[in-house]
């Protein structure tokens, strides 16, 4: 089985500003994909960024990109340049490649200030 | 359309009636997903369907019935619901299940129940 651990369960962060989410998973599997997920008040839940275990390089995708660091099993997410409207739950989620089960973390709230 | 569109979006009933929820995705996808979100618990997946099999979780009562009449439509059926079964329901979607490395999974928009 596999278990995503998100330690922050909310945060606050100044406008224009970076921000880091932590993001740690147990699994034994050797090939599996990382996503990140934003979920906004309206409830759905929009895509972000994937890692896959054998991805020498840490993905970007615009304003946000993913600290992965296999060997401590750590996926963190970071945003820079916040924005007002991101503010919003962020999912940590993996998928081991032969399996069908996304597994989720409870998530962090982010508040973004101006 | 586009995406995964879900419906109702809201949905109030009593503990004895039958409701069903509908998601239809327009992606060309091959899988569907129903999952559970639950105040201050991880999302909790309750179904798959795929070209290759359906997948359930064993731990879903049944009191909530999926169906999936093609690829392109999923329904979850409910009857005799109880309090704790309200929740956001979420539909997803993506290409392919087992064995693909990277297949995101395209959520819709989520149904509100609320089981009076």
């Amino acid at each position: 089985a596999q278990k995503i651990t998100q330690t922050q369960p909310g945060m606050f962060v100044q406008e224009k500003e970076a921000v880091t989410l932590d993001c740690t998973y147990d699994t034994s599997d050797q090939s599996y994909g990382l996503f990140w997920y934003k979920q906004p008040s309206s409830g759905e839940m929009i895509f972000l960024i994937y890692q896959g275990s054998y991805d020498e390089q840490n993905a970007t995708e615009g304003r946000y990109s993913l600290n992965f660091q296999k060997a401590r099993k750590s996926a963190n997410l970071v945003i820079s340049a916040s924005q007002l409207g991101d503010s919003a739950m962020y999912f940590c989620a993996m998928r081991p490649i032969n399996d069908y089960k996304l597994s989720f973390g409870a998530g962090t709230t982010v508040t973004v200030r101006a | 359309e586009t995406g995964v569109t879900q419906t109702p979006r809201h949905l109030v009933m009593g503990m004895t009636n039958k409701k069903s929820l509908k998601c239809e995705q327009h992606l060309g996808h091959n899988a569907m997903y129903w999952y559970k979100q639950s105040a201050k618990k991880p999302l909790e997946l309750m179904f798959v369907y795929s070209l290759e099999e359906r997948v359930e979780n064993n731990s879903v009562p049944s009191r909530f019935s999926p169906e999936c009449p093609n690829s392109s439509h999923l329904f979850l059926h409910l009857h005799t619901l109880q309090p704790e079964d309200s929740a956001l329901y979420l539909c997803a979607s993506s290409q392919g299940t087992r064995g693909v490395a990277y297949n995101e999974q395209f959520f819709g928009p989520g149904t509100r129940l609320t089981v009076l």
